[in-house]
C-alpha cells in the first residue's frame, strides 16, 4: 500500500517551453502532496504544499509563476514549469500525505528534468 | 523552525563491519523522526520512523535507530554492512499532526568497500 506515482520519470526539453510532471497516489486519497527538488548530490529542498482543492503554498524563495502546482483530485497533483530554462534543471519528487494519518509522507520515484 | 544535522557527509565502511549514521535535530517538541535512503537516480525510500513509544526503532533491511531526547538525537545502526547498502541516507523531522512538511537533512553518502 501507500504507493505514489510520478510521470514522467525523466524529460528533456528545449529552453523557454513548459513541462507538466504528475504525481499520483495509486492506493489511498492523499489531501496533501509536497513538491520537493534535489541538486545533484544535495539534500531535497521543499518547494510547495498543496492540499486538495486549494492554492499551494510556496516555500520562500520559490517562484509560484514558474512553477504552477495544481492539486485537483486526492489522487493527483500536478506541477508545470514554465518558460524552462538551465537552471531549473534538476531532480523533482513529490510525494503524499494520507488522509487521517499521523503525517507520514510517501515518496514518488522522482522525475529528471533537463532542460537544453 | 525545525532543523536537522547530518555531521558526517561521507562514510566509508568495509563490508561486514558496523555502522552508525549520525542525525541531530532541532525541535521545539518531540518531532516524528524518519530515516530514508536514496539510490542513485532514485526516490526516497523509508527505512524506519519514530512516532512515539519505543525509542529504539527497527526498520528494514536490518537498520534500526534510538531515539535520544536527552542528546536530540536520532542515529542510525546496522550490525552488518552490505555493498547492496552504499547510498544516500537522509535523516528527517517532521512535526505533529497531519500532513506536516519535513525537513531533510543534508545526507549522508555510505560507501562500501568490499
Amino acid at each position: 500500500g501507500a504507493v505514489v506515482s510520478q510521470h514522467p520519470s525523466w524529460v528533456i526539453c528545449k529552453s523557454g517551453t513548459s513541462v507538466k510532471i504528475e504525481c499520483r497516489s495509486l492506493d489511498f486519497q492523499a489531501t496533501t502532496m509536497f513538491w520537493y527538488r534535489q541538486f545533484p548530490k544535495q539534500s531535497l529542498m521543499l518547494m510547495a504544499t498543496s492540499n486538495e482543492g486549494s492554492k499551494a503554498t510556496y516555500e520562500q524563495g520559490v517562484e509560484k509563476d514558474k512553477f504552477l502546482i495544481n492539486h485537483a483530485s486526492l489522487t493527483l497533483s500536478t506541477l508545470t514549469v514554465t518558460s524552462a530554462h538551465p537552471e531549473d534543471s534538476s531532480f523533482y519528487i513529490c510525494s503524499a500525505s494520507d488522509r487521517g494519518g499521523l503525517g507520514e509522507q510517501f515518496f514518488g520515484p522522482g522525475t529528471r528534468l533537463t532542460v537544453l | 523552525a525545525q532543523s536537522v544535522t547530518q555531521p558526517d557527509i561521507h562514510i566509508t565502511v568495509s563490508e561486514g563491519a558496523s555502522l552508525e549514521l549520525r542525525c541531530n535535530y532541532s525541535y521545539g517538541a518531540t518531532p516524528y523522526l524518519f530515516w530514508y535512503v536514496q539510490s542513485p537516480g532514485q526516490g526516497l525510500q523509508l527505512l524506519l520512523k519514530y512516532f512515539s513509544g519505543d525509542t529504539l526503532v527497527q526498520g528494514i533491511k536490518g537498520f534500526e535507530a534510538e531515539f535520544k531526547r536527552s542528546q536530540s538525537s536520532f542515529n542510525l545502526r546496522k550490525p552488518s554492512v552490505h555493498w547492496s547498502d552504499a547510498a544516500e541516507y537522509f535523516c528527517a523531522v517532521g512535526a505533529r499532526g497531519t500532513a506536516s512538511k519535513l525537513t531533510f537533512g543534508t545526507g549522508t553518502r555510505l560507501q562500501v568497500t568490499l
